[in-house]
């Protein structure tokens, strides 16, 4: 069965820094594009990030780009979100996603993680 | 940047009623790359649509996608009570990343 459970959310002033993570099993991590998607509290989805299997290749949201970094250990199955510079506008639930293989381009998300909130406030 | 746009905001309709949901797209879009994604309240999504017309695993028949270009259509057939939820269209644009639409919200008239 295929599990992504995000960790790493809480409490942050603005300016401050924070590191997400997000633990996949039940299948083959390595093979497979990654992705960070955040809802803010009341409102619709906005994609973050996403990086290939191999990180050869990483996107981010014009609103994150310079303040935000993903990465992935695939050893350790385990995907990444390191957040400086942190905003109130950045508090939402951040959702880790698969990327599926059969979707051209790595472009749907198959499975899902229950997310994990992010608040910046003072 | 590629600005996807989902009408109406909101669908009220019956169980058993057909729902048929709009994502615009400000340029052209590949339809390879266009997806729909159901979200309820406290859930993550779920993809429904990929490729702009196939279903993915698991999904009733009762959902299609169709549309090319710019203008894309999620159809429900027959709604059934679990199908009343909020839906989004996701746009992939090679290096400019991906794009959600705000969503449809079909609730229960």
């Amino acid at each position: 069965e295929v599990q992504l459970v995000e960790s790493g959310g809480g409490l942050v002033k603005p300016g401050g820094s924070l590191r997400l993570s997000c633990a996949a099993s039940g299948f083959t991590f390595s093979s497979y594009s990654m992705n960070w998607v955040r809802q803010a509290p009341g409102k619709g989805l906005e994609w973050v990030s996403s990086i290939s299997s191999s990180s050869s290749y990483i996107y981010y949201a014009d609103s994150v780009k310079g303040r935000f970094t993903i990465s992935r250990d695939n050893a350790k199955n385990s995907l990444y979100l390191q957040m400086n510079s942190l905003r109130a506008e950045d508090t939402a639930v951040y959702y880790c996603a698969r990327s599926q293989l059969y979707c051209s381009g790595g472009s749907c998300y198959g499975y899902w993680g229950q997310g994990t909130l992010v608040t910046v406030s003072s | 940047e590629i600005v996807l746009t989902q009408s109406p905001g909101t669908l009220s309709l019956s169980p058993g009623e057909r729902a048929t949901l709009s994502c615009r797209a400000s340029q052209s879009v590949s339809s390879s790359y266009l997806a729909w994604y159901q979200q309820k309240p406290g859930q993550a999504p779920r993809l429904l649509i990929y490729g702009a017309s196939s279903r993915a695993t698991g999904i009733p028949d009762r959902f299609s996608g169709s549309g090319s270009g710019t203008d894309f259509t999620l159809t429900i057939s027959r709604l059934e009570p679990e199908d009343f939820a909020v839906y989004y269209c996701q746009q992939y644009g090679s290096s400019r990343g991906f794009t959600f639409g705000p969503g449809t919200k079909v609730d229960i008239k």
